[in-house]
């Protein structure tokens, strides 16, 4: 199936810790991005990628990073600088030149 | 600075009464208006794409329409399962996408 996977579901960081959330799609699009959803709110920008090996910053970087080796991956990691990690986090992805955004279906960190 | 605002926050309706949700958007140099439908614990899931003031796009319950300031999801008769988050955002010549904080639409059977 042709899609965008995104791993894991649900993710427990300690305080201090680094955590990474898996993006993966098979669609061959070249854009990714990742979004921040706090309870009731809309999707924040934390970074996005539009080829391989480029990036750039969203509204809401501090305290993430992001890699982008491969097409078809762009792992977000939570360091211990984002003083807030709780959310909901959505990893996307569009064709070039496209305009549609298509999501993953998102994965859950919690600060313990 | 690219801004979105939808209202209302939530909407309650009764199966069968139909409604209107409201996405105001101010973009410099629109690429597109989208509106996605968000379930809880989920992804958003893609329903239309805008481009220009006048265009209309249709899928089962849901119309969406385009002025140059703002745009409407339109529902006619909804049913319970139409419940859901509805999500409105506008790409501009930043190429990221911008969204509003969502309108929580809960349908009464």
């Amino acid at each position: 199936d042709g899609g965008i996977t995104q791993s894991p579901k649900y993710l427990f960081r300690k305080e201090g810790q680094n955590v990474t959330l898996s993006c993966e799609q098979n669609l061959n699009h070249d854009a990714m991005y990742w979004y921040r959803q706090d309870p009731g709110q809309g999707l924040r920008l934390i970074y996005y990628s539009q080829i391989v090996n480029d990036f750039q910053k969203g509204d809401i970087a501090e305290g993430y990073s992001v890699s982008r080796e491969k097409k078809e991956s762009f792992p977000l990691t939570v360091t211990s600088a984002q003083k807030n990690p709780t959310a909901f986090y959505l990893c996307a992805c569009t064709q070039a030149g496209g305009n549609t955004i298509y999501f993953g279906e998102g994965s859950w960190l919690t600060v313990v | 600075e690219d801004q979105v605002t939808q209202s209302p926050e939530a909407l309650r309706l009764q199966e069968g009464e139909s409604s209107s949700l409201n996405c105001s958007y101010t973009v410099s140099g629109l690429r597109g208006l989208f509106w996605y439908r968000q379930d809880p614990g989920k992804g958003p899931e893609f329903l239309f794409t805008l481009y220009s003031a006048g265009e209309e796009k249709e899928k089962e319950r849901l119309k969406a329409t385009l002025t140059k300031k703002e745009s409407f999801l339109h529902i006619t008769a909804p049913k319970p399962e139409d419940s859901a988050t509805y999500l409105c955002a506008v790409r501009g010549g930043a190429q990221k996408l911008v969204f509003g904080q969502g309108t929580r639409l809960t349908i009464n059977p």
